[in-house]
């Protein structure tokens, strides 16, 4: 079935420095592709979302491409801040109603 | 800015008791979604509801839970004869649609611990 994994946690930057959190999916259609974040104590927000191939998703300095040959939809951000730790998760939907998760990635940034 | 809400924040309860658990979706979105999440695991759907019924369902969904609108606000998952291993956090989501230009928007979780 489909599956997105992630690396895994804690990553642990010092501000300024540049963010990559790697995620590859399988999926058996032509899913949309979503990282969410979850700060502390809050629910799930999206960040960004891609629907198709070589599309690029962006939102407060975070990046990801849709990249279909690689099954790749890896998070980057060139300079991070310590209020951007956080949880950061991977998704995707093949349409219909549900989104599969990956496991979730926590990132400690330190001033 | 809308967003969805849910209570309580956290519910402890004993093994075999059930539990309900309340949601408000965003006032005029359709489709209605619980998930949960295991600590340390991953987020997995649980149930989409749309139009008074459930529209698709995990595994995990056994007879054990059932889901309600019960009135034009609320969206509730219940849980009976709670086990041990119910015990994560449950996410409630909304959206105005189904597909690639819908974004489902997510409650803040309820942390349901079963002793």
């Amino acid at each position: 079935g489909d599956s997105v994994t992630q690396m895994e946690g804690p990553v642990t930057l010092s501000e300024e420095a540049f963010l990559t959190i790697n995620c590859t999916y399988t999926a058996t259609g032509y899913p949309s592709l979503f990282w969410y974040v979850q700060y502390p104590g809050e629910g799930l927000q999206l960040l960004l979302k891609a629907t198709k191939a070589d599309d690029k998703g962006s939102n407060k300095g975070f990046e990801a491409t849709y990249r279909k040959e690689t099954t790749s939809f890896h998070l980057e951000k060139g300079s991070v801040q310590v209020s951007d730790s956080a949880v950061y998760f991977c998704a995707l939907r093949t349409g219909g109603f549900k989104t599969i998760f990956g496991a979730g990635t926590r990132l400690f940034v330190k001033a | 800015e809308p967003e969805v809400t849910q209570t309580p924040s956290h519910q402890v309860t004993q093994m075999g008791q059930e539990v309900i658990l309340r949601c408000v979706p965003i006032s005029n979105h359709l489709y209605f979604y619980w998930y949960r999440q295991i600590l340390g695991q991953k987020v997995e759907f649980l149930v989409s509801f749309y139009n008074n019924e459930i529209s698709e369902k995990s595994e995990i969904f056994d007879d054990q839970f059932s889901v309600e609108r019960p009135d034009g606000s609320n969206f509730t998952l219940k849980i009976r004869s709670t086990k041990l291993e119910d015990s994560a956090m449950y996410f409630c989501a909304s959206s105005a649609g189904t597909g690639q230009g819908y974004e489902q928007y997510f409650g803040p979780g309820t942390r349901l611990t079963v002793t």
